[in-house]
């Protein structure tokens, strides 16, 4: 299925140094995109979400970027701390979906000290 | 705020037993909530939705028998693994979204991992 991915895309970066985690997302009919990190043996938690009629949006630390063009998001980290290694999945949403969304396969974060 | 939680967070289990886990909402209405399968190192895969007081809408390739929903409630959702066997073993992890947030945004539980001998 399409939320099945064999290899985990990893990225390492060292403490302090701003980070950026990628996502080609699928249907170009979705409208809602969520950014969640998840930590080992843990569920994955909220971080950000932008609406497809956004190109950017900020909070604490993080910034996402949707580019609808090419079907891509990404999301920045800056000053990374080691709290930040996990892995990092943005999904999807599309309206006539019953709410469905659809996840990448992730991305595993790695922050050296 | 939106917090989700699951009970148990492990569970070991013999083969052929039957297995339930608690997904609830503590602190908002859930009106929906899902289910995911999580293998090691993979993404999420979707089991099934669940809307309050209906039928559970279940993901192709997954057994609605032997993957029983139940959504009583809008803060209680249950999934229960019938005779299990060790290829069940996983983690699971339920997710709600409800009155709290953007309606598509989904709030997950911390996961339940699940070890079938």
């Amino acid at each position: 299925g399409e939320n099945v991915g064999l290899h985990l895309p990893t990225l390492s970066v060292q403490e302090g140094d701003n980070s950026i985690i990628n996502c080609a997302y699928s249907n170009s009919a979705s409208d809602y995109f969520i950014w969640y990190k998840q930590e080992s043996g843990k569920g994955p938690q909220f971080i950000i979400d932008i609406r497809s009629n956004m190109d950017k949006r900020q909070g604490q630390r993080v910034t996402v970027l949707l580019n609808k063009t090419v079907k891509h998001l990404s999301l920045q980290i800056a000053a990374t701390q080691p709290g930040d290694s996990a892995v990092y999945f943005c999904a999807e949403n599309t309206h006539n979906q019953g709410g469905k969304l659809i996840f990448g396969q992730g991305t595993e974060l790695s922050v050296k000290p | 705020g939106a917090v989700v939680s699951q009970h148990p967070s492990w569970v070991i289990c013999k083969s052929g037993t039957s297995v339930k886990i608690e997904c609830r909402s503590l602190d908002f209405q859930a009106t929906t909530m899902f289910w995911y399968r999580q293998f090691p190192k993979q993404s999420l895969m979707l089991m099934a939705t669940s809307n309050e007081g209906s039928k559970a809408t279940y993901e192709q390739g997954v057994e609605k028998d032997k993957f029983l929903i139940n959504h009583a409630s809008l803060t209680l959702s249950t999934l229960t693994v019938t005779s299990a066997h060790p290829e069940d073993s996983s983690f699971y992890i339920c997710s709600a979204r409800g009155d709290r947030g953007p309606l598509e945004t989904q709030y997950f539980g911390p996961g339940t991992r699940l070890l079938v001998l």
